[in-house]
């Protein structure tokens, strides 16, 4: 079965610092990957998606992510952090098993410090 | 144009009452999604519309009805609710709900609040 743990519940970051959000995904085929966002008491916005190809996402508001198939991860990533940023954020993989289903994990909540 | 929109934005329901929420895409997607959201959770995947047929219904009590009049329009029922229902709804949309890895977008959600 497939199953995605996000192993940081709470990440708190000074703004303008670096930011890097883990995700390992158990999948047994070809993983499709996608990092969301939710600010509080609003629904998600996709930040990227991983499907094939380059190992390397961009996303919107400067977010990364890569791809490691030998460590079964899809870490997010960021250079600079704004205090806009502070959310929560899901890493999810997409499965077919007669149709479209996410796999969420339980999140990761991002605190942003002066 | 990649917007889902939900109505309403918050709905406070006694648990006599019967209420509906609404979701609305106009993307051409042919598959619609329920999902509930409780605080500090992941959404949870309720109900799943691919082509306007119920595909997926995983195990919701019956006091939660879906409903999808055409591929545009997401309807969910809800009558007898608890107090437990409360939770954020949200609704999502995507290409056709039998493709692998297919994106889907979220609408804003609705905030349900059962006294």
């Amino acid at each position: 079965a497939q199953s995605v743990t996000q192993p940081d519940i709470h990440i708190t970051v000074s703004e303008g610092a670096s930011l890097e959000l883990r995700c390992n995904y158990s999948y047994g085929a070809t993983p499709y990957l996608f990092w969301y966002v939710q600010s509080p008491g609003q629904g998600l916005q996709l930040l990227l998606k991983y499907f094939s190809g380059d190992t390397l996402v961009q996303g919107i508001k400067g977010f990364e992510a890569e791809f490691k198939r030998s460590q079964s991860s899809f870490n997010l990533r960021k250079p600079s952090v704004h205090w806009s940023d502070a959310a929560e954020y899901f890493c999810a993989v997409g499965a077919v098993a007669g149709f479209q289903k996410l796999v969420f994990g339980t999140g990761t909540r991002l605190l942003v410090s002066p | 144009d990649t917007e889902v929109t939900q109505t309403p934005k918050h709905l406070v329901m006694g648990m006599t009452n019967k209420k509906s929420l609404k979701c609305e895409q106009h993307m051409g997607h042919r598959a619609m999604y329920w999902y509930k959201q409780k605080a500090k959770k992941p959404p949870e995947l309720m109900f799943v519309y691919s082509y306007e047929k119920l595909s997926i219904n995983e195990s919701v009590p019956s006091r939660f009805s879906p409903e999808c009049p055409n591929s545009s329009l997401l309807n969910l029922h809800l009558h007898a609710l608890q107090p437990e229902d409360s939770a954020l709804y949200l609704c999502a949309s995507s290409y056709s709900g039998t493709i692998e890895g297919e994106t889907q977008y979220f609408g804003p959600g609705t905030r349900l609040l059962v006294l």
